[in-house]
C-alpha cells in the first residue's frame, strides 16, 4: 500500500483482557517496528523484524508481549492479560534499508479501563 | 532507555521568528534522524544526517551534527503557524541492529 496502516486506530479494553493490534507495512520493506508512546512521552522501542532474521525483542516490557510477522509483512502485537499501565498509542513503522528514515503508522489509541 | 535528549523540551515563537532545537545523545551513531508528531499520532520523517556529514538542508529546514560533543540541531526557518508540533530525535547507533532511538522532544508552539 501507499502507506503504513495501524488497525485499529482505537481500542478499550478491560483491564486483564488480551488484545491484538495489527501492522501492515509499507509493500517491499524488509524492516518492521513497534515502538510504544505514553502520553507526552517519547517513543518507546518494543520489537524490530528485518527480513527472516530472528527478532529483536529486547524492548519487550514484560512476557505479557508479544509480536510476529508473517510472511515478511504483516504484523501482529498482542498484548495478553492488559494492565492499565498498558494505555498508550502503538506505533509501527517500516522502512526498506539502513539510511532511510522509517514511515510510521498513525497509530492504534490503546486504553485500559 | 533513550538516547537523544532534547532541548528545550518547548517552545513558543512567534510566525515568522526561527525556531532551533537540540539534541543530546549518548553513544556512536551511524545517522541521526529527525521527526515530527501533530496531534500525538504517526510520525513524519523530515530529515537524515549521516555520522561523517555535517549540516544538511531541506527547504526551511537546517540540520547541524557534531559528533564531537554528540549533538545535533534543527532549525527552522520563517516558522508558520502549521508548524506547530512535538519535534523528535531519533539515533541510529553504531553499534546496534538498525532501530532508531527517540529522544523526549520538543514540543513548538508557533503563534500567528
Amino acid at each position: 500500500g501507499a502507506g503504513v496502516s495501524q488497525s485499529p486506530s482505537n481500542k478499550v479494553t478491560e483491564k486483564g483482557k488480551d488484545v491484538e493490534l495489527r501492522c501492515d507495512p509499507i509493500s517491499g520493506h524488509t524492516a518492521l517496528y513497534w515502538y510504544r508512546q505514553s502520553l507526552g512521552q517519547g517513543l518507546e522501542f518494543l520489537i524490530y523484524f528485518q527480513g527472516n532474521s530472528a527478532p529483536d525483542k529486547s524492548g519487550l516490557p514484560s512476557d505479557r508481549f508479544s509480536a510476529e510477522r508473517t510472511g515478511g509483512s504483516v504484523s501482529t502485537l498482542t498484548i495478553q492479560r492488559t494492565q492499565q499501565e498498558d494505555s498508550a498509542v502503538y506505533l509501527c513503522a517500516s522502512t526498506g534499508t539502513r539510511n532511510y528514515g522509517y514511515t510510521f503508522g498513525s497509530g492504534t489509541r490503546l486504553t485500559v479501563v | 532507555s533513550q538516547q537523544g535528549e532534547e532541548d528545550p523540551q518547548a517552545l513558543s515563537i512567534q510566525e515568522g521568528e526561527n525556531a532551533t532545537m537540540n539534541c543530546s545523545y549518548k553513544t556512536s551513531i551511524n545517522n541521526l534522524q529527525w521527526y515530527r508528531q501533530n496531534s500525538g499520532r504517526g510520525l513524519v520523517h523530515l530529515i537524515l544526517i549521516r555520522s561523517n556529514e555535517r549540516e544538511k538542508h531541506s527547504g526551511r529546514l537546517r540540520v547541524t551534527l557534531d559528533t564531537s560533543k554528540k549533538s545535533s540541531s534543527l532549525l527552522i526557518t520563517a516558522s508558520r503557524a502549521a508548524d506547530t508540533a512535538s519535534y523528535f530525535c531519533a539515533t541510529d547507533g553504531r553499534d546496534s541492529s538498525y532501530k532508531l532511538i527517540f529522544g523526549s522532544g520538543t514540543r513548538l508552539l508557533v503563534r500567528p
